[in-house]
């Protein structure tokens, strides 16, 4: 079975810093590009942070140099540590794969994660 | 930055079609996915590629684009589809996004 599961979450202070992981069964972990998505409560879902097959990564501008996405294929994990965390950081944090079809498309998504910045 | 506009409510009658439209500045040149967001739960890949319907995803969801608007069908619908409905595109400039999400009531 595909599967990602998130963990890492927890209540941080302001200005504090957290590391989530996301560990990847049922695929080749190494042939996909990953994703974070965030989903404060009660909104929609902001796209956070994406590494490609070679370590390239993208950001939104609102966590840029805050967020670092990582990648270890030999664990087949995926990382993303988070600094200088803001009230507005709070959110259930999902790890996603791209799709092999269209790399655009985020077709498997984990149970998530809740960081509370407090 | 790119946005993509989506109406915050739909309602729909068991049985009828509903009609969730995303709208962006050349939506049409660039491929749409929709994904299903029950409370509670992590979203789900709906539509890809404006019309491709993943496997295990009923018929009875559909979804076009053209010119500056995407829309998501949903034909015969379903109590079980009552959900939040997300569409999302690429963008050379702001990357991956999406819109800012529909809640489909089925009365």
């Amino acid at each position: 079975e595909v599967l990602l599961v998130e963990s890492g979450g927890g209540l941080v202070q302001p200005g504090g810093s957290l590391r989530l992981s996301c560990s990847a069964f049922g695929f080749t972990f190494s042939n996909y590009d990953m994703h974070w998505v965030r989903q404060a409560t009660g909104k929609g879902l902001e796209w956070v942070s994406a590494i490609g097959l070679v370590g390239d990564t993208y950001y939104p501008a609102s966590v840029k140099g805050r967020f670092t996405i990582s990648r270890e294929s030999a664990n087949n994990s995926l990382y993303l540590q988070m600094n200088s965390l803001r009230a507005e950081d709070t959110a259930v944090y999902y790890c996603a794969r791209g799709s092999p079809i269209n790399v655009n498309t985020f077709d498997i998504w984990g149970q998530g994660t809740m960081v509370t910045v407090s | 930055s790119y946005e993509l506009t989506q109406p915050s409510s739909v309602s729909v009658s068991p049985g009828q079609t509903a009609i969730i439209t995303c709208s962006g500045d050349k939506l049409g040149d660039t491929y749409v996915s929709w994904y299903q967001q029950k409370p509670g739960q992590s979203p789900v890949l709906v539509i890809y590629q404006d019309t491709k319907r993943p496997s295990g995803i009923p018929e009875r969801f559909s979804g076009s684009d053209s010119g500056n608007t995407a829309t998501l069908t949903i034909s015969g619908t379903q109590a079980v589809d009552e959900a939040d409905y997300y569409c999302q595109a690429w963008d050379s400039s702001t990357y991956w996004v999406f819109g800012g999400g529909t809640k489909l009531t089925v009365l």
